[in-house]
């Protein structure tokens, strides 16, 4: 049971645009920034967003990310079959003194 | 080029240990964190633990499920920051990678900017 709460797939069609929601509480996404990475099987995973909403040179600005209290959300606009993938939020947890994932979403582009 | 190599996994018994390396290179090393994830098969990422920069002193932190047995720690002098996991149970069992929590120097940092392309840590008898 992951700390933060991610919907385990998502999906849309060459074009679309995808939202991925990451609920959290006080202790974390509440009060500090999240995190979005993405993870193709046997590779690295790659940090798609810091800081809740930056994203890092050389990242399409078809990626976007937001937050609103508790809760984050990742966007994908124009969406490509390369983008299909697991999607991960993140962030520090003040309680446990840790950092917290979300369980992760499956991407699939149709 | 920010590169993390990591080195050390294989396998090894219920009950006992081993040793992860990651060889950093492309970037100052001493300015940053350094962090320790994992992801066990068919399942999501898990933060393991961290090892501070000079700045905040090389304190470390660790998850609730590794506090007590792993241990992380860094040579700055090589580039290079260390996993020692004693204890090993079969649910350690993951692909560990290591990475980079950029440090900003105004006391903020940015987690897991850079990561390597882990290394295979399966505990079984």
């Amino acid at each position: 049971q992951s700390v933060l709460t991610q919907p385990p797939s998502a999906s849309g069609t060459p074009g679309q645009r995808v939202s991925i929601s990451c609920s959290g509480s006080n202790s974390n996404i509440g009060g500090d920034y999240v995190y979005w990475y993405q993870h193709l099987p046997g590779a690295a995973p790659k940090l798609l967003i810091y800081k809740t909403n930056q994203r890092p040179s050389g990242v399409p600005d078809r990626f976007s990310g937001s937050k609103s209290g508790t809760s984050a959300s990742l966007a994908i606009s124009g969406l490509r079959s390369e983008d299909e993938a697991d999607y991960y939020c993140a962030a520090w947890d003040d309680n446990l003194s840790g950092v917290v994932f979300g369980g992760g979403t499956k991407l699939t582009v149709l | 080029e920010v590169q993390l190599v990591e080195s050390g996994g294989g396998l090894v018994q219920p009950g006992g240990s081993l040793r992860l390396s990651c060889a950093a290179s492309g970037f100052t090393f001493s300015d940053h964190y350094m962090d320790w994830v994992r992801q066990p098969p068919g399942r999501g990422l898990e933060w393991v633990g961290r090892s501070r920069n000079n700045v905040k002193g090389y304190s470390t932190s660790y998850g609730a499920s590794v506090k007590g047995r792993f241990t992380v720690s860094r040579d700055d002098s090589t580039n290079s920051v260390y996993l020692q996991m004693n204890s090993l149970k079969t649910e350690d069992t993951a692909v560990y990678y290591c990475a980079r929590t950029f440090y900003f120097g105004s006391g903020t940092v940015s987690l897991f900017d850079s990561w390597g392309q882990g290394t295979l840590v399966t505990v079984s008898s």
